[in-house]
């Protein structure tokens, strides 16, 4: 079935740092990638939701300008959280969308802020 | 929004045993997710579901539109079972992402 990758899959970062996170869809084109957040314990939460080419539309709550998504190509969306703090600390998922609605999760990324 | 009610919330049960985790969601919904999550964390999607049922494995899903309700089924259960499943639905048009259950917590003892 359909891929779709992370990465890292794990990252221990300083506060104050900005961390990377990728998603790809391996074998498919993913119009619309979503990016989760999941607390300790919790269920998981969407972040935002990207299109390919367009800006990321974000949840209430989630600061745009701390995570920062680009969806540059139909394979490829990133997260970056910016000047990570320790309640940065969690676990990052994304999902993608290909054109018939079908949607894959990625791995996750459990982001670590000291 | 769509509210999204997962059961039982933590279940312990015996090697062997038949397993079933139910999901009801109180919106009309294009589509329905079972996921896996282990203790590091990744996630597995079982499942997508917008009708009928599913099988593969030990693992067989089933939804019901009319009464919201999707139930996920596991067969001769096996330890390595062990993890968190999650209900997860697609509303509408599918504009938006999903809405999460809060999880089923499921432990298989030897």
């Amino acid at each position: 079935g359909a891929v779709v990758s992370q990465h890292p899959s794990r990252v221990i970062c300083k506060s104050g740092t900005s961390v990377k996170i990728e998603c790809r869809s391996l074998d498919f084109q993913a119009t619309t990638m979503f990016w989760y957040r999941q607390f300790p314990k919790k269920s998981l939460m969407l972040m935002a939701t990207s299109n390919e080419g367009s800006k990321a539309t974000y949840e209430q709550g989630v600061e745009k300008d701390k995570f920062l998504i680009n969806h540059a190509s139909l394979t490829l969306s990133t997260l970056t959280v910016t000047s990570a703090h320790p309640e940065d600390s969690s676990f990052y998922i994304c999902s993608a969308r290909g054109r018939r609605a079908e949607q894959y999760f990625g791995p996750g990324t459990r982001l670590t802020v000291t | 929004k769509n509210e999204v009610e997962q059961s039982p919330q933590n279940l312990t049960a015996q090697e062997g045993e038949f397993i079933t985790i139910n999901c009801s969601y109180s919106v009309g919904i294009s589509a329905l997710h079972w996921l896996q999550q282990h203790p590091g964390g990744g996630i597995v999607s079982l499942f997508m579901l917008s009708s009928g049922k599913k099988k593969h494995g030990r693992l067989i899903a089933t939804i019901n539109i009319q009464e919201k309700h999707s139930s996920l089924h596991i067969t001769a259960s096996h330890p390595r079972d062990s993890a968190v499943y999650i209900c997860a639905v697609l509303s509408g048009g599918g504009a938006d992402g999903l809405t999460f259950g809060k999880g089923t917590h499921l432990i298989i003892q030897p």
